[in-house]
Formats: C-alpha cells, sequence, structure tokens
C-alpha cells in the first residue's frame, strides 16, 4: 500500500519570491510520482511526473520537483510565483508496473500568493 | 481539454435520495477510475473498472455503485444519500495496458453533488 504525506497545508508567499511545497511518500513497491494542481473550481490538472531516470523533473509552467529515494521526497519548486499559481497543488504516487493503477492522493497545499 | 466528459457539472439533492453520475472516457481508453474529493476526506480513490470489468476497489461504501457498459463509458450510483456525500467527483480514464508500462490517467472535469 502506499502513503502520501504533503507537510504543508497552506503556503503563503509573496508574488516573484521562490516556493517549495513538500511531498513525502510511504510505499513497499517502486512508484511512480506526481503533482496535480487544481485552480479553484477546476478539476485536476497534471504538473508533472516521475517515472524513471533523472531525478530532476521539470513540469508545466516553470515548476520543478525533485525525486529522492533515501529520503523518500518529492519537493515541488519554482522560482519565481506569479499571481496566477495560487491553486491547490496535489502530490501523488502509484505503484509501478502491472498496468493501469489508482492514484494515492496527499492532503493538499494550499498556495497563496500574496501582491 | 483531457477528452473525458462527465455529467452533471453540478446536481443538488436531498437526504435519503440517489443520484447517478456519468463519465466518457477519451476515445480508446479502456479503464475508467472514480475519485471523491471531500472536505474531509481529500481525493480518494473509489474504483476502477477496465473493459467492463471491475479492478480495484478503494473505500467505497456500500451504498454506492458503479458500472462500466460496452461503450466504456461509466456510472457511479449513489444511493440513500447523506450529507457526507457532498462532494466532487471525479472520473479519469486511461488507456489500461497492462504489463510493466506507465499508464497516464486523465481526468475530467468533476460533478459537483451537493446534498442537502
Amino acid at each position: 500500500a502506499q502513503s502520501v504525506t504533503q507537510l504543508d497545508s497552506q503556503v503563503p508567499v509573496f508574488e516573484e519570491a521562490p516556493v517549495e511545497l513538500r511531498c513525502n511518500y510511504s510505499s513497499s513497491v517502486s512508484v511512480y510520482l506526481f503533482w496535480y494542481v487544481q485552480y479553484p473550481n477546476q478539476g485536476l490538472q497534471l504538473l508533472l511526473k516521475y517515472l524513471s531516470g533523472s531525478t530532476l523533473v521539470k513540469g508545466i509552467n516553470g515548476f520543478e520537483a525533485e525525486f529522492n529515494k533515501s529520503q523518500t521526497s518529492f519537493h515541488l519548486r519554482k522560482p519565481s510565483v506569479h499571481i496566477s499559481d495560487t491553486a491547490e497543488y496535489f502530490c501523488a504516487v502509484s505503484a509501478r508496473g502491472r498496468g493501469a493503477q489508482k492514484l494515492v492522493f496527499g492532503q493538499g497545499t494550499r498556495l497563496t500568493i500574496n501582491p | 481539454d483531457s477528452g473525458v466528459t462527465q455529467t452533471p457539472k453540478h446536481l443538488i439533492t436531498a437526504t435519503g435520495q440517489r443520484v447517478t453520475l456519468r463519465c466518457s472516457p477519451r476515445s480508446g481508453d479502456l479503464s475508467v477510475y472514480w475519485y471523491q474529493q471531500s472536505l474531509d476526506q481529500g481525493l480518494q480513490f473509489l474504483i476502477q473498472y477496465y473493459n467492463g470489468e471491475e479492478r480495484a476497489k478503494g473505500n467505497i461504501l456500500e451504498r454506492f455503485s458503479a458500472q462500466q457498459f460496452p461503450d466504456l463509458h461509466s456510472e457511479l450510483n449513489l444511493s440513500s444519500l447523506e450529507l457526507g456525500d457532498s462532494a466532487l467527483y471525479f472520473c479519469a480514464s486511461s488507456v489500461g495496458t497492462s504489463g510493466n508500462f506507465y499508464d497516464e490517467q486523465y481526468f475530467g472535469p468533476g460533478t459537483r453533488l451537493t446534498v442537502t
């Protein structure tokens, strides 16, 4: 079984400041890792994913994340945020292999960008 | 636009009632997943179907059931509704490959259910 812990429920930052949203996971098997974004009153959009290879993954809207196997973490970063980044961010995992697998989500981190 | 459609967008109903949420997967996708997003439980996996057959079950209540039809669309049936069932219900679809392959899920816009 897998579980995901997002360490911060809310993160307020000023516009153009850097941000890091933290995610730790637990799993007895190898996993794929994801970050999704949910803008107000909208569905889920995939920001980026780690499947294999380089541990630094780049996604849309200038976001990137680093997979750290020893620390079982997959933190999301952006060097300079914009007001439009205000949204809820979800870290998720799914078991690797054996075809289609369910996603297990963290509780979400609400990112608020202040001018 | 992910290519996954869900109807209706909004649904308001009373306690004790029964509703049906519908999902049409992307063209060619054989797997359909249902997720529930509520304030207290967060985003939870409910159930998965693959080509008409139930493949995996998550935290789905006995009052809830789902099916996938021969044309691959899926319906989630919620009965004896309670206030706590108010949530956003997402459907996702994937190709449904087997073996050691990554199978990306594409999410629909969701159906917001309000139970009064």
